[in-house]
């Protein structure tokens, strides 16, 4: 089955405690992206990649860093996790002139 | 950065009605993407619409695209119950990993 797959789906930490969450894709697809979705801001893009070794910053990146070393694989790392990064996380691939696919979401909690 | 916004921000509809959701964009764009979310879940690619298309059709759902006013609107035909969801429009501009989206329309159908 054709998927984007995170872990994990529900994290709590603390303030300052490096986290990984983990991002794959089974399709093949050049472009991944980070998004972070709050209430009343709708979903703004952290980082984005367009093959691997390519990545970009988004609309909102610090704090957060991403690595692209294999296609399929797309992490999301926070050196040091501060409450206003509780959200719920997605990633998600496209082949070029496609719609993007989602992950089901990660919904992070920084205590 | 540029952004969609829908309108209107809710909408409260019965089974069998239609339902229209508009979508206003600032800048150029490569292209337009619709997106549903059902509560707190990774968000479903519904249909994408180019920069020189005007009108686009999949199932019971139809998109419009006017570029000189730069805005969309998505028409769900015969809802149903489970169409209820957020229904969020997001513009593509440059790469194909470029993708903004807006603050989303929640749609409620009831029986």
């Amino acid at each position: 089955e054709a998927q984007v797959t995170q872990n994990p789906r529900y994290l709590i930490t603390v303030t300052g405690k490096k986290l990984t969450v983990t991002c794959s894709q089974n399709m093949n697809h050049e472009y991944m992206s980070w998004y972070r979705q709050d209430p009343g801001l709708g979903l703004r893009q952290i980082y984005y990649s367009m093959n691997v070794e390519v990545t970009d910053k988004g609309d909102v990146p610090e704090g957060y860093k991403v690595s692209r070393k294999e296609k399929r694989n797309f992490p999301l790392i926070l050196e040091s996790p501060s409450p206003n990064q509780t959200s719920l996380y997605f990633c998600a691939s496209t082949a070029r002139g496609y719609g993007y696919t989602f992950g089901s979401g990660t919904r992070l909690t920084v205590v | 950065s540029q952004q969609g916004e829908e309108d209107p921000q809710a909408l409260s509809i019965q089974e069998g009605e239609n339902a229209t959701m508009n979508c206003s964009y600032k800048t150029s764009i490569n292209n337009l993407q619709w997106y549903r979310q059902n509560s707190g879940r990774g968000l479903v690619h519904l249909i994408l619409i180019r920069s020189n298309e005007r009108e686009k059709h999949s199932g019971r759902l139809r998109v419009t695209l006017d570029t000189s006013k730069k805005s969309s609107s998505l028409l769900i035909t015969a809802s149903r119950a489970a169409d209820t969801a957020s229904y969020f429009c997001a513009t593509g501009t440059g790469t194909a990993s470029k993708l903004t989206f807006g603050t989303g329309t929640r749609l409620q159908v009831t029986l």
